[in-house]
């Protein structure tokens, strides 16, 4: 059973620039999130979609966005990138998060520099 | 004051030794209550998971859930040098959001 795909694994970006990091769920899973990771701050929610929609959304600015595709596929954007938002992001799927907890793909490291 | 307190440690321990790991948390609407690990260029992976007060065991890994206290705790039996890893404490409500502690680093030296 193939787990969480996020690509690309690292990236490198430039202040102002932006980005856009992928995630491909597991089969089945309807929900997926992003997390941002950082050493000071831990795991910090960022948004949940559900079925296309976002279900949940996190205390993040609005240049942080996603979207889900029909196919569970997510895609996350951020725009303006700035220096803070260097950090490690998850994405993470399953078919219920309360009941059944994360799975997590290995993330993608973005470092703006 | 952060939704979720953890001890980022690092802990370091010896092989055989039983480990305990805590969290505290502020919110009392909080009933779902998990335990993740992460290992280096990983993402973490669901150990445990509790809902309300009580204990649940699962082979070496014990979790406990005081919801008085807001306190919860994993143990690991008989540790071995393949536990070395984050640990993680997560919990959320009503599941709109989830909150996790920032991981305490745990090695176990053979």
């Amino acid at each position: 059973k193939a787990g969480v795909t996020q690509t690309p694994r690292y990236l490198i970006k430039t202040r102002g620039q932006q980005v856009t990091l992928s995630c491909s769920p597991i089969s089945g899973h309807r929900s997926v999130s992003w997390y941002q990771q950082t050493p000071g701050q831990g795991l910090q929610f960022l948004f949940e979609y559900f079925s296309e929609t976002q279900r949940n959304k996190g205390n993040f600015p609005g240049r942080f966005s996603g979207r889900q595709f029909s196919n569970s596929r997510s895609e996350m954007n951020v725009s303006t990138l700035e220096l803070g938002d260097s950090a490690l992001y998850l994405c993470a799927s399953s078919l219920d998060p309360v009941f059944y907890g994360y799975t997590f793909g290995s993330g993608t490291r973005l470092t703006v520099v | 004051q952060k939704e979720v307190e953890q001890d980022p440690g690092p802990l370091s321990v010896p092989e055989g030794a039983i480990v305990s790991l805590n969290c505290t948390y502020s919110n009392s609407a909080f009933q779902y209550f998990m335990w993740y690990r992460q290992y280096s260029r990983k993402g973490p992976e669901l150990l445990m998971y509790t809902y309300s007060s009580g204990n649940k065991e699962d082979g070496r890994f014990t979790a406990q859930v005081d919801k008085s206290s807001k306190y919860i705790s994993l143990f690991i039996r008989d540790s071995q040098p393949s536990d070395s890893a984050t640990y993680l404490c997560a919990m959320t409500g009503t599941g709109n959001q989830f909150y996790f502690g920032t991981g305490t680093s745990l090695t176990v030296i053979p």
